[in-house]
């Protein structure tokens, strides 16, 4: 079955500056790749997500990236701000509806 | 839109009681899942729903756990007897037909068994 790795599993960042997250994933079948961001005491909500016919997303100061042949995806998050602090989950699935998700980056935003 | 609703938020339990767990989807979403989070593994999927029909249970850990949809607008999932090793937060999303969507998730049921 598909698994998903995601790195590193704690980020600590300036406010400002960049922070980036890493997956990779197995299941060459996989298609759709969504990210999910929790904050304390909630569920996972959708932040972005980006499909295999395409490289690059962008939607403000959030990026995505998708390398398929190294089966390799990426969370860019530009100028970070404190309220960008949580943890952060990619995941991956075939385009039906049973996805993997990662273990989780923690990330910290120091102002 | 309330999103996804679950009850209780908090639940404290002994070894050897039956605990259930409720969720009411978004109205309109066909597909119903059930996650089980914990430090240790992650966001695991336990089961999930298309039009109340279970279709995928394959990540339910054991016998001891059940889930049920009876209606398009409530499931629950049970635990009976539970035990210390199934502490950890349980939520449950629900997303609708569509390849490629969004799934909601509900604030999750906080579960400690003593």
């Amino acid at each position: 079955g598909e698994n998903v790795e995601q790195h590193p599993s704690t980020l600590s960042v300036q406010e400002g500056d960049s922070a980036v997250i890493k997956c990779t994933y197995s299941d060459s079948a996989s298609n759709y790749f969504p990210w999910y961001k929790q904050e304390l005491g909630k569920g996972p909500q959708l932040i972005i997500d980006i499909r295999s016919n395409v490289g690059e997303k962008k939607d403000q100061r959030i990026a995505v990236t998708l390398n398929k042949t190294a089966k390799h995806f990426s969370l860019h998050i530009t100028e970070t701000q404190p309220e960008d602090s949580a943890v952060y989950f990619c995941a991956a699935s075939t385009g039906g509806f049973k996805t993997i998700f990662g273990a989780g980056t923690r990330l910290f935003v120091k102002a | 839109d309330a999103g996804v609703i679950q009850s209780p938020r908090h639940e404290v339990t002994e070894m050897g009681q039956e605990v259930t767990l409720r969720c009411k989807p978004i109205s309109g979403h066909d597909y119903l899942f059930w996650y089980r989070q914990t430090m240790m593994r992650g966001l695991e999927l336990l089961i999930y729903f298309n039009n109340n029909v279970p279709i995928d249970d394959s990540g339910m850990p054991e016998d001891r756990f059940s889930a049920k949809m009876p209606n398009a607008s409530f499931s629950t999932l049970k635990i009976q007897p539970s035990e210390p090793r199934d502490s950890a937060v349980y939520f449950c999303a629900s997303t609708p037909s569509g390849k490629y969507n969004e799934q909601f998730f509900g604030p999750g049921t906080r579960l400690t068994v003593l």
